[in-house]
């Protein structure tokens, strides 16, 4: 069974400083891999996703990540965060047809400080 | 434009009591889901219908009976509420026969139990 990993549970940034969230899976095929951004009292929004071809992937917001599968690792980032960018940070993999078993990692609350 | 809603956004119950959930999206998905996201904000798959046919159903206690009338709208009606399921229920939707297609969420449904 697949498994996501993120071991960091909250980060704090200054506005304007760059940003990298970690995120490690376990998945035995090559996976498909999605970043989502959770604001309080919303819904998950998609950021980027990741599931062939350029292992380095753009997405909404500025944000990008980069899939190694040397280190089973989709880690997030940002060269410069804004306040508005504080939130819950939710990376997951999915397997199955259709990725209709998606499974998320724990979470990272992003937290920035002016 | 909701593309997928929820109904209702908050719902505050006794235990013991019954309730549903109402999910609808307008995005032309054939796959839908149900996940649970707990006070640590852990989101677990819960289930998942394909054209009205369950294809995931987790480890869930039967109190909870999903329902897809057809494939826009998927119901969580759940009985004998107890403390343990305060939560927020997402829904999400999503094309199953499209490769690396990322699920889509609802704004989800804050379930509070006294």
């Amino acid at each position: 069974a697949q498994s996501v990993t993120q071991p960091d549970i909250h980060i704090t940034v200054s506005e304007g400083a760059s940003l990298e969230l970690r995120c490690n899976y376990s998945y035995g095929a090559t996976p498909y891999l999605f970043w989502y951004v959770q604001s309080p009292g919303q819904g998950l929004q998609l950021l980027l996703k990741y599931f062939s071809g350029d292992t380095l992937v753009q997405g909404i917001k500025g944000f990008e990540a980069e899939f190694k599968r040397s280190q089973s690792s989709f880690n997030l980032r940002k060269p410069s965060v804004h306040w508005s960018d504080a939130a819950e940070y939710l990376c997951a993999v999915g397997a199955g047809i259709g990725n209709e078993k998606l499974t998320f990692g724990t979470g990272t609350r992003l937290t920035i400080i002016p | 434009d909701t593309a997928v809603s929820q109904t209702p956004k908050y719902l505050v119950t006794q235990m013991g009591n019954d309730k549903s959930i109402k999910c609808e999206q307008n995005l032309g998905h054939d796959t839908m889901y149900w996940y649970k996201q707990d006070s640590k904000k852990f989101l677990k798959i819960m289930f998942s219908y394909n054209n009205k046919e369950l294809i995931i159903n987790e480890t869930v206690p039967n109190r909870f009976s999903p329902k897809s009338p057809d494939k826009a709208h998927l119901n969580l009606h759940i009985n004998s509420l107890e403390l343990g399921d305060s939560a927020v229920y997402f829904c999400a939707s999503s094309h199953r026969d499209r490769a690396g297609q990322p699920q889509h969420f609802g704004d989800g449904t804050r379930l509070s139990i006294l």
